[in-house]
């Protein structure tokens, strides 16, 4: 069963603007991931935040964690239209087993 | 090598054939997932491979029966599928299973088509 939800599902911005997308969950986690799928193609890992870390930056990504909430949110700066893509936030519970993937944001970023 | 290989690109296939998917890591990984995918929705996944051994198997139908030969190697053989099993299926490596080595490495996907 999918346990993340992701807000919102689709995003369309310019250009250099910010992109802001949301995932909650709903069981304990051990660590949340964000991957980006380009259209019809694998998914690419982009970040891992641990359950004891609160935000983490990786080039022109940054990821907060809220366990309190059950709650990530992924900010990508000044996007490009190359950031074009489906992002998925995917959680892996304290057993470790397995991942399970949000529904997913589809990020389009006008030229 | 931070490659995860998946032949063929695309498959056609009729109900009554049998045919399988391959995929293929060279990063020493020792877990291995078969992941499927419809439009715009989110990765399912079907089996995970821990050493070499099935450790999960998200009650797949039988018609649907993975093979691991080797620590590099995973295959999915299908045969007598239906329409409905047309998807993206995607292969993903990590070094281990488990939340210490979550992260996890996909191929580009085999995209299949049952006619």
């Amino acid at each position: 069963s999918q346990q993340g939800e992701e807000d919102p599902q689709a995003l369309s911005i310019q250009e250099g603007e910010n992109a802001t997308m949301n995932c909650s969950y709903k069981t304990s986690i051990n660590n949340l991931q964000w991957y980006r799928q380009n259209s019809g193609r694998g998914l690419v890992h982009l970040i891992l935040i641990r359950s004891n870390e609160r935000e983490k930056h990786s080039g022109r990504l940054r990821v907060t964690l809220d366990t309190s909430k059950k709650s990530s949110s992924l900010l990508i700066t000044a996007s490009r239209a190359a950031d074009t893509a489906s992002y998925f936030c995917a959680t892996i519970g304290a057993s470790g087993s397995r991942l399970t993937f949000g529904e997913g944001t589809q990020l389009t970023v006008n030229p | 090598d931070t490659e995860v290989t998946q032949t063929p690109k695309h498959l056609v296939m009729g109900m009554t054939n049998k045919k399988s998917l391959k995929c293929e890591q060279h990063m020493g990984h020792r877990a291995m997932y078969w992941y499927k995918q419809k439009a715009k929705k989110p990765p399912e996944l079907m089996f995970v491979y821990s050493y070499e051994k099935l450790s999960i198997n998200e009650s797949v139908p039988s018609r649907f029966s993975p093979e691991c030969p080797n620590s590099s190697l995973l295959n999915l053989h299908l045969h007598a599928l239906q329409p409905e099993d047309s998807a993206l299926y995607l292969c993903a490596s990590s070094q281990q299973q488990g939340a210490d080595r979550g992260e996890q490495y996909f191929g580009p996907g085999t995209r299949l088509t049952v006619t």
